[in-house]
């Protein structure tokens, strides 16, 4: 498997536009994950699902986030309007269970918001 | 509060220079601690579940034990190779993960 597939890899946007990241889990991962990581703040929980079902949002930072899983190989997550506090690293990670030794990450999207 | 605390925040050691790495937790009820690794530009990559006060895991340079409010990643002999940021997570008993800020190390040949 080629492992979890993230786009862009890089991105770099004027405030207030809007940014839509992508995610492909590993083929028969149950659960996903997004996360974002900052010097400050390390790595966050944003939002997980479970057979394509949204299970935690409860760290997603405000309704400017949203994520969708429409099916089984791909998920969503847009930033409508973008803030330059949004500059980070958002990772996608697969697992098999919610077992933090099963869990594979992407290789992120490096989100630059000007 | 849930928390997970990492020191140093980075650290330079000669190759074959051995040393730890901290990392100390304060959760409500521990399902797990796990120790990952992060290269430049990649995802973290799991190294180590523990499980249990006492509990340790070796492989190659790398030994992690846990006690009830610590981990600690040990670095025998490091080689070059070995630089890269060292994460630590816990995993509470209600499912929630918390990762620390990570320790970057870095092994100077």
């Amino acid at each position: 498997d080629a492992g979890v597939i993230q786009s862009p890899r890089h991105e770099v946007t004027e405030m207030g536009q809007e940014v839509t990241l992508r995610c492909k889990p590993i083929s028969g991962h149950d659960y996903l994950f997004w996360y974002r990581q900052t010097m400050m703040r390390g790595l966050e929980l944003l939002i997980y699902f479970n057979n394509n079902v949204p299970i935690d949002d409860s760290g997603m930072p405000e309704d400017r986030f949203s994520a969708k899983m429409p099916n089984a190989s791909f998920s969503t997550l847009k930033i409508q309007p973008s803030e330059p506090r949004d500059s980070a690293v958002y990772f996608c990670a697969s697992s098999l269970t919610l077992s933090g030794n099963t869990i594979y990450f992407g290789e992120g999207s490096w989100l630059t918001v000007v | 509060e849930d928390q997970v605390t990492q020191s140093p925040e980075a650290l330079r050691l000669q190759e074959g220079e051995s040393s730890s790495l901290n990392c100390s937790y304060t959760v409500s009820g521990l399902r797990g601690l796990f120790w990952y690794r992060q290269d430049p530009g990649k995802g973290p990559e799991f190294l180590f579940t523990l499980y249990s006060a006492g509990e340790e895991k070796e492989k190659e340079r790398l030994k992690a034990t846990l006690t009830k409010k610590e981990s600690f990643l040990h670095i025998t002999a490091p080689k070059p190779e070995d630089s890269a940021t060292y994460l630590c997570a816990v995993q509470a008993t209600g499912n929630q993960f918390y990762f620390g800020t990570g320790t970057s190390l870095t092994v100077i040949p």
